[in-house]
């Protein structure tokens, strides 16, 4: 079945630092990817997605390519702030399914 | 437009009892998924709801159901509770119709068993 494997945190770094949260994938064909932040106290939101390989979700300064040959979607950031901080899901929705695989989620914390 | 509403914000149960959640979808969403979310980990997928039926069920006991009224609303029911059902229970809306599904979520009930 599909899952979604995500880097243990919790991810700690200062302020302006260059941040990587990896995340790889196992499905069949070819599923659509997603980055969720959850703040603390909130539900998920949705962060970026790519929908084919190669494709470059981006959104507030949060950057993830989706890589088809290393089945995976890591999301990066050149210069982190205080207010990053908050739990990021990694997710994948498989063609013909309405049901998102989420990873366990990764904690960020910006220091300043 | 407002978003996803869910209540009670927070509640707290006792072992056996039953408790009831609601959400309202976001204006215009047809399709309700409710999620359960225990602590550490990412959202495990409970059941959809569309057309005021159940579409799809993911792997949770019959203990949990629920219901999609005619304005796309949403009840999730759990009986008998269990210390396990300690959660926090998120509600997202879709539109059916849409090419990508994606998913708004709303803030969550935070469910407490003792």
């Amino acid at each position: 079945g599909d899952s979604v494997t995500q880097m243990e945190g919790p991810v700690t770094l200062s302020e302006e630092a260059f941040l990587t949260i990896n995340c790889t994938y196992t499905a069949t064909g070819y599923p659509s990817l997603f980055w969720y932040v959850q703040y603390p106290g909130e539900g998920l939101q949705l962060l970026l997605k790519a929908t084919k390989a190669d494709d470059k979700g981006s959104n507030k300064g949060f950057e993830a390519t989706y890589r088809k040959e290393t089945t995976s979607f890591h999301l990066e950031k050149g210069s982190v702030q205080v207010s990053d901080s908050a739990v990021y899901f990694c997710a994948l929705l498989s063609g013909g399914s309405y049901i998102p695989t989420f990873g366990r989620g990764t904690s960020l914390i910006v220091h300043p | 437009d407002a978003g996803v509403t869910q209540s009670p914000t927070h509640l707290i149960k006792t072992r056996g009892q039953q408790v009831t959640l609601r959400c309202s979808p976001k204006s215009g969403h047809d399709t309700v998924s409710w999620y359960q979310q225990a602590l550490g980990q990412g959202p495990q997928f409970i059941f959809q709801y569309y057309e005021e039926e159940e579409r799809q069920r993911g792997n949770f006991p019959d203990r949990f159901s629920g219901h999609q009224f005619p304005n796309y609303s949403s009840e999730l029911n759990v009986n008998a509770l269990l210390l396990g059902d300690s959660a926090l229970y998120l509600c997202a809306s879709s539109l059916s119709a849409s090419g990508y599904n994606e998913q708004f979520f709303g803030p969550g009930t935070r469910l407490t068993v003792l």
